[in-house]
């Protein structure tokens, strides 16, 4: 099985200023990754999600992130956040094989992203 | 439909009732996917399905809870003899294939509350 670690549970940050959301996994095989924003009183999106080719991904709203293979890492950056980023951010893994368990998501305990004016 | 779309929004029940939610996911979408998330914790799979039939149940957490999605689109996940610790979320997704790549889509939710 899979588990995901998000390092911290909140992230106070001012407008405009760079973000860095940590993510960290646990895999014996090869792992999809994913990045989801949960805004109040509506569902989980997806924000990028890694598969497989270049270890840098762009998402929606100027996110990416960055896998890590040895450092089984998946952090999200923004360069330049605003009030509207404020959300809860999941990571979630996926083992990549194949199985009755493809698809299945394992995610963290998500990271309160608060943007200050 | 545009979206999945889950209901109730909010269930209120007393202890020892059973509890029938709601999942449409979007229209065509052969996968269906079932998570709880408790407060202050990421989502926690709970059960999938592709088409009607239940691919994998293993995360149910006893035999309370089950589900069916019997035409293959709305699925119902029903908890009978509720327990205040099945107060959480219930987030439904649904996929136009097994597999992440695909991506999902997921609904606003159901918040239960027993009490």
């Amino acid at each position: 099985a899979q588990s995901v670690t998000q390092l911290d549970s909140q992230v106070p940050v001012f407008e405009e200023a760079p973000v860095e959301l940590r993510c960290n996994y646990s895999s014996s095989v090869s792992v999809y990754l994913f990045w989801y924003v949960q805004y109040p009183n509506q569902g989980l999106q997806l924000l990028l999600k890694y598969l497989s080719g270049s270890t840098l991904v762009k998402g929606i709203n100027g996110f990416e992130a960055e896998f890590n293979k040895s450092q089984t890492s998946f952090h999200l950056r923004k360069p330049s956040v605003h009030i509207s980023d404020t959300a809860e951010y999941f990571c979630a893994v996926s083992g990549a094989g194949g199985g009755s368990t493809l698809g299945r998501l394992y995610f963290g305990r998500g990271t309160q992203l608060t943007v200050w004016p | 439909g545009a979206g999945v779309s889950q209901s109730p929004r909010y269930k209120v029940t007393k202890r020892g009732q059973d509890v029938a939610l709601r999942c449409d996911p979007i229209s065509g979408h052969v996968s269906l996917y079932w998570y709880r998330q408790a407060l202050g914790q990421g989502p926690e799979f709970l059960t999938y399905f592709n088409y009607e039939a239940q691919q994998d149940k293993s995360g149910l957490p006893n035999d309370r809870f089950s589900a069916e999605r019997p035409e293959g689109s709305i699925s119902t996940l029903t908890i009978q003899r509720t327990e205040q610790r099945d107060s959480a979320m219930y987030r439904c997704a649904s996929s136009p294939d097994r597999g992440p790549n695909y991506g999902y889509t997921f609904g606003s939710g159901t918040r239960l509350t027993v009490v």
